[in-house]
């Protein structure tokens, strides 16, 4: 059965700093993997996916992921953090036939001054 | 582009009372799938329908709830009777293409967040 792990359920960073949410899978079979947001009292949305074309993928807001197939990873990165980038990310995996994602328990970032 | 829209945005019941939700997909998505975002949890996948049948409602507890999407286009969540366990958010998405298709976004709605007492 297909899973995501995601290391670390809260991180703290400096305004400024870099960002690294980490993300495992587990699947049998080379997944899709994605990165939602979700603000409080809002809904998710997507920041990036990967669907087997360039394992370095790029989103919105300045984050990127790679695809590490060695390391069953998939963490999400961000070189400068800033204030509006507080809220909860999950991580998100599906197979090639259905659209049914699995999500992991989220990680929530803390931005600081 | 309007999103997705559900209402109530929050709802408070008595355990073993009944309660329903509403979502509006984006128009002309043909699938939609609701969540139950439990607090401190990923979102799980209760049902995800195909215009108005159902694809996979294999975590969805048959025995309290049930769903329906009438036409194809609206759809409501309805929970019967409500247990304490059954606090949370419940989102509602939807995607343009059917399941199987090339990979597409599923597009959230801002979720319902119900309390059980």
């Amino acid at each position: 059965a297909q899973s995501v792990t995601q290391l670390g359920s809260h991180v703290s960073v400096s305004e400024g700093a870099l960002v690294l949410l980490r993300c495992n899978y587990s699947s049998s079979v080379p997944p899709y993997l994605f990165w939602y947001v979700q603000y409080p009292n809002q809904g998710l949305q997507l920041l990036l996916k990967y669907t087997s074309a360039a394992t370095l993928v790029k989103g919105i807001n300045g984050f990127e992921a790679e695809f590490k197939k060695s390391e069953t990873s998939f963490h999400l990165t961000k070189p400068s953090a800033h204030m509006s980038d507080a809220a909860e990310y999950f991580c998100a995996v599906s197979d090639r036939s259905t659209d049914k994602l699995i999500f992991g328990t989220g990680t929530r970032l803390q931005v600081f001054p | 582009e309007a999103g997705v829209a559900q209402s109530p945005r929050y709802k408070i019941i008595e355990k073993r009372q009944s309660v329903a939700f509403w979502c509006n997909p984006i128009s002309g998505h043909a699938t939609l799938y609701w969540y139950q975002q439990i607090l401190g949890q990923g979102p799980k996948l209760l049902i995800q329908f195909q215009n108005n049948g159902v694809v996979d409602d294999s975590q969805l507890p048959k025995d309290r709830f049930s769903a329906e999407r009438l036409k194809g286009v609206d759809s409501t969540l309805k929970i019967q009777p409500a247990k304490l366990e059954d606090s949370a958010v419940y989102l509602c998405a939807s995607s343009l293409v059917p399941p199987g298709g090339p990979r597409n976004e599923q597009f959230f709605g801002p979720g319902t967040r119900l309390t059980v007492l």
